[in-house]
């Protein structure tokens, strides 16, 4: 069966301080990885997928199948980052996600 | 373009009694589900419809129902609603599924007394 732990409910740092958001996932197949995001009064919304291997908003995510981990990292962390993050696993071919519990960054000014 | 629709924003309803709450997603996206949002087990998969069939299913009992529409709105049922009923619901929809980007709606905050 899959699960994505997220092993912190919450997480502070100050700004400008790196940032790091910790996922494992397992799951006997090849997953696809996502990491979705929720801003304060705002719906959760996509904020990366690793299969495009892009940055968004200085947030990087790299997927490591031997430690089956998809951690989200920024070198520099920004007030508007605060928000919650979860972390997600879509089974192959499939389109339903399963969540992490999500964490809640808070970026101390 | 408009973004994914949930109505309504809130409901209030007994034990015993049934729900519907309705969804409409991004035109031109073909694929809705529908997830369960609580405090306990956070983000949970209840289903997912394209062109009108269910396509996938979570692990939730029979009293959860949905479908969907030709013009691709869809609606979930709850019925005999119980305590732990209680819960936000999300809608999001994506073109057409398989690993496409979920956008989500606001949710319904269904409360059960």
């Amino acid at each position: 069966a899959q699960r994505v732990t997220q092993p912190e409910k919450l997480l502070s740092v100050f700004k400008g301080a790196p940032v790091e958001l910790k996922c494992n996932y397992s799951y006997s197949g090849s997953p696809e990885l996502f990491w979705y995001v929720q801003y304060s009064r705002q719906r959760l919304q996509l904020l990366l997928r690793h299969i495009s291997r892009e940055s968004i908003k200085g947030f990087t995510a790299d997927l490591n199948k031997g430690e089956t981990s998809f951690h989200l990292k920024k070198p520099f962390a920004q007030e508007e980052d605060s928000a919650m993050y979860y972390c997600a696993l879509s089974p192959t071919g499939a389109n339903n996600l399963f969540f992490g519990t999500g964490t809640r960054l808070t970026v101390i000014p | 373009k408009a973004g994914v629709t949930q109505t309504p924003r809130y409901l209030i309803k007994t034990r015993g009694q049934q729900v519907t709450l309705s969804c409409s997603p991004i035109s031109g996206h073909r694929s809705v589900s529908w997830y369960q949002q609580t405090p306990g087990q956070g983000l949970q998969f209840l289903f997912e419809y394209f062109s009108e069939t269910q396509r996938n299913k979570g692990n939730f009992p029979g009293r959860f129902s949905g479908r969907q529409f030709s013009n691709s709105r869809s609606e979930m049922n709850v019925s005999t609603l119980e305590l732990g009923d209680s819960a936000l619901y999300l809608c999001a929809s994506s073109v057409a599924g398989q690993g496409d980007t979920l956008h989500f709606g606001n949710g319904t905050r269904l409360t059960v007394t």
